[in-house]
């Protein structure tokens, strides 16, 4: 069975600093990878995804992913952190197509939070 | 711009009742989901519609059912609500898996208090 681990519920850097935010699957084939961002009081919006091709995943305001297959790890980063940067953070996974519908699994969440 | 709308933002009901918690989307999308969030758990997978009148089980069916009528209105239902059910919901759609299109579109969530 699939699952998502994200290390640390809580972290905490300074703005201008490195954000980096773990996530780490388990999948018996190759997954999908989604790092997702929920802002408060919103729903989540996609950052980013990895389905196939380069393992460096640009997505959206400065965020970028690496799939490492060896690590089973899917890390999200950002060289500067934003104050507008503060949210919670899900990493998730998902079959390769299967079945029409996709069944994602996320993680726990990670909740990022932005010292001035 | 796509959109995911949940009939409510903030929800308050007693022990015992019957409550609907609606979700619509504008994208023509064939996937709809409902989701729960809680501290710590993450997003849990309640039910899922990969079509309308077709549903399927999630992770944490039991004290939900759901109702699919119409393509872009995917209902959840709680038969008789119970305080353990509160949470916040969370309703998403997406297109079938044709190619790399997997991205769940999420509305702003409905945060049920149950008393």
């Amino acid at each position: 069975a699939q699952s998502v681990t994200q290390l640390g519920s809580h972290v905490s850097v300074s703005e201008g600093a490195l954000v980096l935010l773990r996530c780490n699957y388990s999948s018996s084939v190759p997954p999908y990878l989604f790092w997702y961002v929920q802002y408060p009081n919103q729903g989540l919006q996609l950052l980013l995804k990895y389905t196939t091709g380069a393992t460096l995943v640009k997505g959206i305001n400065g965020f970028e992913a690496e799939f490492k297959k060896s690590e089973t790890s899917f890390h999200l980063t950002k060289p500067s952190a934003h104050m507008s940067d503060a949210a919670e953070y899900f990493c998730a996974v998902s079959d390769r197509g299967k079945t029409s519908y996709d069944k994602v699994i996320f993680g726990p969440g990670t909740s990022l939070s932005v010292i001035p | 711009d796509v959109k995911v709308t949940q009939s409510s933002r903030y929800l308050v009901k007693r022990t015992g009742e019957k409550v609907f918690l609606e979700c619509v989307q504008d994208m023509d999308h064939e996937n709809m989901f409902w989701y729960r969030q809680d501290p710590g758990l993450g997003l849990r997978l309640i039910y899922f519609s990969y079509d309308v009148k077709m549903k399927e089980k999630g992770d944490i069916p039991e004290g939900y059912s759901v109702s699919r009528e119409k393509k872009e209105r995917f209902s959840l239902i709680l038969e008789s609500a119970s305080t353990n059910q509160t949470s916040m919901y969370l309703c998403a759609s997406s297109l079938p898996n044709e190619g790399p299109s997997y991205e769940q579109y999420f509305g702003p969530g409905t945060r049920l208090t149950v008393t």
